[in-house]
């Protein structure tokens, strides 16, 4: 069974400062792979996936993360962070069965 | 309108009460899914369908139930409610048929407590 893990718990940035969110997964085979983000109060949005091809993928808002094999590492970026950014980001992995496996998320905090 | 709804939004109800959750889509899609959040466990599974004649337990399925009534509508119970099922839960939508087939797209949450 596939599984995912989020390193980082909570993560504090400045406002404009980059951002970078970690994410290993655990598949025998190649993966599918997520970014969702929930804003306070609010359901879980797909940031970006990866399925195939590119290994650097381009999401909303401004992100982006890139696939990395041989680390087992989905790894969210965004060079200048906005305040509107402060939610909680969660990676995922699925796999041929169609059913995803969620990390435990990863909370950021942005600082004005 | 929104694609996938979750009534009601909100729910406080007392142990031992049988209380059910309800989604709906109208994405079109054939699969559907319950997840409950937990602080620092991230989303675990508790029933899929596939489509309405396939029902399918997840990884955390003890104490709960669900009916697939049609396409658009997969409902989540908890026969006998107890305090350790208050989470906010979760309905999600997928379409095989599409490109990224797996990609599950997530109404906006039933905050669930139970007393």
């Amino acid at each position: 069974a596939q599984s995912v893990t989020q390193p980082d718990i909570h993560i504090t940035v400045s406002e404009g400062a980059s951002l970078e969110l970690r994410c290993n997964y655990s598949y025998g085979a190649t993966p599918y792979l997520f970014w969702y983000v929930q804003s306070p109060g609010q359901g879980l949005q797909l940031l970006l996936k990866y399925f195939s091809g590119d290994t650097l993928v381009q999401g909303i808002k401004g992100f982006e993360a890139e696939f990395k094999r041989s680390q087992s590492s989905f790894n969210l970026r965004k060079p200048s962070v906005h305040w509107s950014d402060a939610a909680e980001y969660f990676c995922a992995v699925g796999a041929n069965d169609y059913k995803l496996s969620f990390g435990a998320g990863t909370t950021v905090t942005v600082r004005a | 309108d929104a694609d996938v709804t979750q009534t009601p939004r909100n729910r406080i109800t007392k142990t031992g009460k049988r209380i059910m959750l309800e989604c709906s889509q109208t994405k079109g899609h054939d699969r559907m899914y319950w997840y409950r959040q937990d602080p620092g466990l991230g989303l675990r599974l508790i029933y899929y369908s596939f489509d309405v004649k396939d029902i399918n337990k997840g990884e955390i399925s003890d104490g709960y139930s669900v009916s697939r009534q049609a396409q658009a509508k997969f409902s989540l119970s908890l026969e006998s409610a107890i305090p350790n099922q208050t989470a906010l839960y979760f309905c999600a939508t997928s379409d095989l048929k599409l490109a990224g087939g797996e990609t599950q797209y997530f109404g906006p949450g039933t905050r669930l407590l139970v007393l």
